[in-house]
């Protein structure tokens, strides 16, 4: 089965920067999450879009964007970085479904993009 | 989402069943009990979530109680693989809402 697509896989930048990481979702799924994860901490919420419609903010920083496509796929923009921004980014699909009077709206991850800032 | 309490960490031996708890007493009543995982630095993956009655798939069974306060994991039959950090999320289940990842239970299979 198709998975969530990240890409790149690694990048490494220097600070003041800018980066750009790529999500391509699961095909017919409506709504693409973005999280952070430092080292040795638990996922963070950035941004979500619903429909190509930003949907949801956490802790992204100002200094960041992101938009979802026509084509749903999803970019992360990131300016100015920052040695704090060193992280792993994932990107993650999902698509509302009910089945049975149960509600299926499980996410579904990417293998990540490990962003290193030097 | 509601605050879910699990412990820090757990071992289970290769073959056994590993029984997770998680704790969730302020859990309203459409929010949904959901359980992921994450192994070193993959990408969290979805096992399994219910609302009020038990579930069963193929990667695990989720067990709440009738107060809906607490519920288990149960992964039957432990591998070397299962090794990794295991979190229980209250979500509403109808909305385009983001996770909250607590810290989770790191759950290591011993052989």
């Amino acid at each position: 089965a198709a998975g969530v697509i990240q890409s790149p896989r690694h990048l490494i930048k220097e600070k003041r920067e800018t980066a750009t990481l790529k999500c391509y979702p699961i095909p017919r799924h409506d709504t693409v999450y973005w999280y952070q994860q430092g080292p040795g901490q638990d996922p963070q919420f950035l941004i979500s879009f619903y429909e190509k419609m930003q949907s949801d903010k956490g802790s992204i920083p100002d200094r960041f964007s992101a938009q979802q496509f026509s084509d749903y796929h999803s970019e992360l923009n990131m300016s100015s970085l920052e040695l704090g921004d060193s992280a792993l980014y994932f990107c993650a699909s999902s698509l509302w479904l009910v089945a049975g009077g149960k509600v299926d709206h499980e996410q579904y991850f990417g293998p990540g993009t490990r962003l290193t800032v030097t | 989402d509601a605050k879910t309490t699990q412990p820090t960490s757990m071992d289970c031996a290769e073959g056994r069943a590993a029984n997770l708890p998680c704790n969730h007493s302020t859990i309203s009543g459409n929010e949904y009990v959901y359980w992921y995982r994450q192994i070193h630095s993959q990408g969290p993956q979805y096992i399994i979530h219910g609302l009020k009655n038990n579930e069963t798939n193929e990667m695990a069974s989720l067990i709440i109680t009738e107060d809906r306060k607490s519920s288990t994991l149960i992964l039957p039959h432990a591998t070397l693989r299962d090794t990794a950090v295991y979190y229980c999320i209250a979500h509403l289940g109808g909305s385009a809402r983001q996770l909250t990842f607590g810290s989770g239970t790191q759950l290591t299979v011993l052989p």
